[in-house]
């Protein structure tokens, strides 16, 4: 019934591993975004994908990358963690821009993510 | 650019009326929109309010919109404990299409 569910919901690793995020949306929303929360509760959109092709992709390390093998699905992976990659990541997804009017963004519940 | 900006931090007493103010810089935005994130949650929309209104007003919700200064406000009347929690303002860049920018939050406490 979740509408954005991501997975895990908690990650702890080590600096220097390779992990992934999955975020799935039933909604029949064809765009999908990644976003950073940091400790301040910041919220820095990462990438954004629509009918699975990128659209945005922000001043990120190339240690992340995203993919998303359908318009329902767009996964998280990130290389050689480093502490400063700790924080909540959320998945959100949305109606294309043209379609999407009143009801914005619809998030997942978030990844907190720390790398020790 | 686009920047959307909040206060960070607002304290109330259970029972007053609690206003949280945005300014955001994209003239163009078609909706403005509030985001409510409770602790260890994801970030739910609370409401919006299309840019040719001034006002929109949803039981305890009151969102006042002066696009002339481009300043967007939520108030929360007879605020209650279950308040407490990040309030975002969120514009919609470049008009209706554009994609959504974040202000930083304002952390609501309300003071029993």
């Amino acid at each position: 019934d979740t509408a954005v569910s991501q997975t895990p919901k908690y990650l702890v690793t080590q600096m220097g591993n390779d992990k992934s995020i999955k975020c799935e949306q039933n909604l029949g929303h064809d765009t999908m975004y990644w976003y950073k929360q940091d400790s301040k509760k910041f919220l820095k959109i990462m990438f954004s994908y629509n009918n699975k092709e990128l659209i945005i992709n922000e001043t990120v390390p190339n240690r992340f990358s995203p993919k998303s093998p359908d318009k329902a699905h767009l996964n998280l992976h990130i290389n050689s963690l480093e502490l400063g990659d700790s924080a909540v990541y959320f998945c959100a997804s949305s109606q294309s821009p043209s379609k999407r009017g009143v009801y914005g963004y619809t998030f997942g519940s978030g990844t907190r993510l720390t790398v020790v | 650019g686009e920047d959307v900006e909040q206060s960070l931090f607002l304290s109330v007493r259970e029972g007053d009326s609690s206003v949280i103010n945005c300014t955001y810089t994209d003239s163009s935005s078609t909706y403005l929109y509030w985001y409510k994130q409770e602790p260890g949650a994801g970030l739910q929309l609370l409401t919006y309010i299309f840019s040719n209104m001034d006002m929109k007003q949803d039981q305890r919700l009151t969102v006042l919109l002066n696009k002339k200064d481009k300043h967007l406000s939520l108030r929360i009347a007879d605020t209650q404990t279950g308040d407490s929690a990040i309030y975002f303002c969120a514009e919609s860049q470049g008009g209706s299409q554009g994609n959504l920018i974040f202000g930083k939050g304002t952390k609501l406490s309300v003071k029993p």
